[in-house]
């Protein structure tokens, strides 16, 4: 069974933390994705990745960035966590070649800072 | 840029009957695609079904099918037969052509079957 998986389901962090948030995928894709997702605003892109070592910045790159060093690995980094990056956090990858074929998402990580 | 509007915040529905799920889109591409997702309480987002605008015809896939309009940039899902497992947030997406493409979502649909 291909798998996106998220290495927290939940998580506690202080402000003003360092966040690693991680994403490993086992699918063999090029392309992998982070969103946040808060209610009655749907899912917003934080960051997304088309290869190793590269990232591009999506509509909320405000607070977070992204490291890419292996295929199958996607992390996003809260450098400081404030409140207002408390939510859910998703990630989810894709196949260039399928395009007909949505994402794959991981199970999400929903984090609260205090 | 895209945009995509779901207007319905929160939707019931009887068992058994059919729903539809109401999605606009914009966008100034003339190749893109159209996704639903639909995300259980458990927090999953499950891809559900995948419109191409230059399909021929409608997507359908078991229960889930797409009413595409495009000169009207309308993609409402149709869910025939409800059951109480349809009970969920419904996410109407689309992308530029291109696997690689980022995905952009709307605010989604909470629609609940009633027994």
């Amino acid at each position: 069974d291909v798998k996106v998986t998220q290495s927290s389901r939940y998580l506690v962090k202080r402000t003003g933390e360092k966040v690693f948030l991680e994403c490993v995928q086992d699918m063999d894709h090029e392309n992998m994705f982070w969103y946040r997702q808060d209610p009655g605003l749907g899912l917003r892109l934080i960051y997304f990745s088309y290869d190793v070592k590269m990232k591009e910045k999506g509509d909320i790159p405000e607070g977070y960035s992204v490291s890419r060093e292996k295929k199958e690995r996607f992390s996003l980094i809260l450098e400081s966590a404030s409140t207002n990056q408390t939510s859910m956090y998703l990630c989810a990858s894709s196949s260039t070649d399928r395009e007909r074929v949505g994402y794959t998402f991981g199970s999400g990580t929903r984090l609260t800072v205090v | 840029a895209q945009k995509i509007t779901q207007t319905q915040p929160g939707m019931f529905v009887q068992e058994k009957e059919a729903v539809t799920l109401d999605c606009t889109y914009d966008t100034s591409d003339p190749s893109y695609g159209l996704f639903w997702y639909k995300q259980p309480s458990s927090g999953e987002m499950i891809f559900l079904i995948y419109q191409g605008s230059y399909d021929q015809q409608n997507a359908t896939e078991g229960r889930y099918s797409l009413n595409f309009q495009k000169a009207r940039k309308s993609a409402n899902l149709v869910i025939s037969a409800s059951q109480l497992g349809d009970s969920a947030m419904y996410f109407c997406a689309m992308r530029r052509a291109g696997g690689y493409q980022k995905v952009t979502f709307g605010t989604g649909t909470k629609l609940q079957v009633i027994p």
